[in-house]
This record gives structure tokens, C-alpha cells and sequence, in this order.
């Protein structure tokens, strides 16, 4: 039974570029949700598909967008990169935004440079 | 205000001692969850333990059990027979069923380090 996967592992990118980061959930998950965790810092939330629709949001600005395909699959999308965006992207799975689940892949490091 | 107070930035522990990891919540939501998360330098995120708010009885899991005292909000994991590889960074996370949606709010994390 695969857990969280995501990918790439790591990525560098240069400043003002765009990434597109890549999350399969859990086996029998239906619910994405992405965070940022910059270095010495906790994970903060950036947002939760389900169904394909984004359901809730954090303090993030417009630049952070996502998607979710049928197969409840995601991605990150981040625009016109910014040194700041450089952290661990995590993604986390569940079955529902209430599950008492709550499974994370190995994460994607970001550098910009 | 923070939601998530975990005062400990390090720990260290003897290998074979038991440890524990102090987080205290602020929620007025009746419905939340509390979840303790393992992060070890490689930095997945690794699901470690669950306390429902409510939940009877305190969690366990194996070696690790969460110490859950509602009226004091506090919810403290507690490794036993500590092992060499439980060094990592703990971060103890709340989800609130009504207030938040379901996001998870973590702590700022404690550095365990156990020494042999």
C-alpha cells in the first residue's frame, strides 16, 4: 500500500521563475491539503483540495495555486518565485478534511536562487 | 495567539530512558484533534500518534503514548525505552472540526536528542 508520494524531491529554481510541485495521496484518500515549512520553522498551511475544488485557504498569497485531478492526485503551483519561497513542501493526505488521518510524503525541498 | 505552544526547543534523553514532549493547545472549538508528528533531518513528516477530544481513554501507539488532560489542554507524548533513532524534531498539531476546517496547526517543535 504506497503512502504520500511526492515529487520532485528537490528542485532549484531562479528567481521569478514558475514550479509545479507533485503529490499522490494515500491509497483510498480523497483530501489534499499542501504546507510550507521554512527552515527551523513549523509547517504553515497553504491550502486543501477535495473533490477537486479548493476548500479552504491560508494566509498565502494569489502567486500559491492548486489543482486536484479526478484521481485525487495534486499539484502546487507556484508563480514569479521569490527568495522567501524557498522551504520544504509538504503534502499531506486524508479521507476528508475531518479524518482523524492525517499522512505526509517525504515533502519536495525548494531552493530559489 | 498561539494555538499550539510546544515550550521545549530541545530535549535530551538517555537511550533506554523515557522521555516526555510537553504541548498545551488553546481551542474553543468542542470538536478538535491532536496529532504528534516525528520529523527526523530527512524531513518527512512522519504520523506518530491521535487524540480525539473525545476520547475516554489516552492513545498509544506502541512505545508512544499521548498523555491528554482536556481540562488543562495539554497534550504530551511520552516515548518509552528511548532509542537512538527517536532523535529527530517533534511537532505536536491540532485540527479544529468547526473553527478551522480540518487544517492542522502545528507547534513550533521540540529537538529530541537521545544520547547513548
Amino acid at each position: 500500500d504506497a503512502g504520500v508520494t511526492q515529487s520532485p524531491t528537490h528542485l532549484i529554481k531562479t528567481r521569478g521563475q514558475q514550479v509545479t510541485l507533485r503529490c499522490s495521496p494515500k491509497s483510498g484518500h480523497d483530501t489534499v491539503s499542501w504546507y510550507q515549512q521554512a527552515l527551523g520553522q513549523e509547517p504553515q498551511f497553504i491550502f486543501q483540495y477535495y473533490e477537486e475544488e479548493e476548500r479552504q485557504r491560508g494566509n498565502f498569497p494569489d502567486r500559491f495555486s492548486g489543482h486536484q485531478f479526478p484521481n485525487y492526485s495534486s499539484e502546487l503551483n507556484v508563480n514569479a518565485l521569490l527568495l522567501g519561497d524557498s522551504a520544504l513542501y509538504l503534502c499531506a493526505s486524508s479521507l476528508g478534511s475531518q479524518n482523524t488521518e492525517a499522512f505526509f510524503g517525504q515533502g519536495t525541498r525548494l531552493t530559489v536562487v | 495567539a498561539q494555538k499550539i505552544t510546544q515550550t521545549q526547543p530541545g530535549m535530551f534523553v538517555q537511550e533506554k530512558e523515557a522521555v516526555t514532549l510537553d504541548c498545551t493547545y488553546d481551542t474553543s472549538d468542542p470538536s478538535y484533534g491532536l496529532f504528534w508528528y516525528k520529523q527526523p533531518s530527512s524531513g518527512e513528516m512522519i504520523f506518530l500518534i491521535y487524540q480525539g477530544s473525545y476520547d475516554q481513554q489516552n492513545a498509544t501507539e506502541g512505545r508512544y503514548s499521548l498523555n491528554f488532560q482536556k481540562a488543562r489542554k495539554s497534550a504530551n507524548l511520552v516515548i518509552s525505552a528511548s532509542q537512538l533513532g527517536d532523535s529527530a524534531m517533534y511537532f505536536c498539531a491540532m485540527r479544529e472540526v468547526y473553527n478551522q476546517g480540518g487544517k492542522l496547526i502545528f507547534g513550533q517543535g521540540t529537538e529530541l536528542s537521545v544520547k547513548p
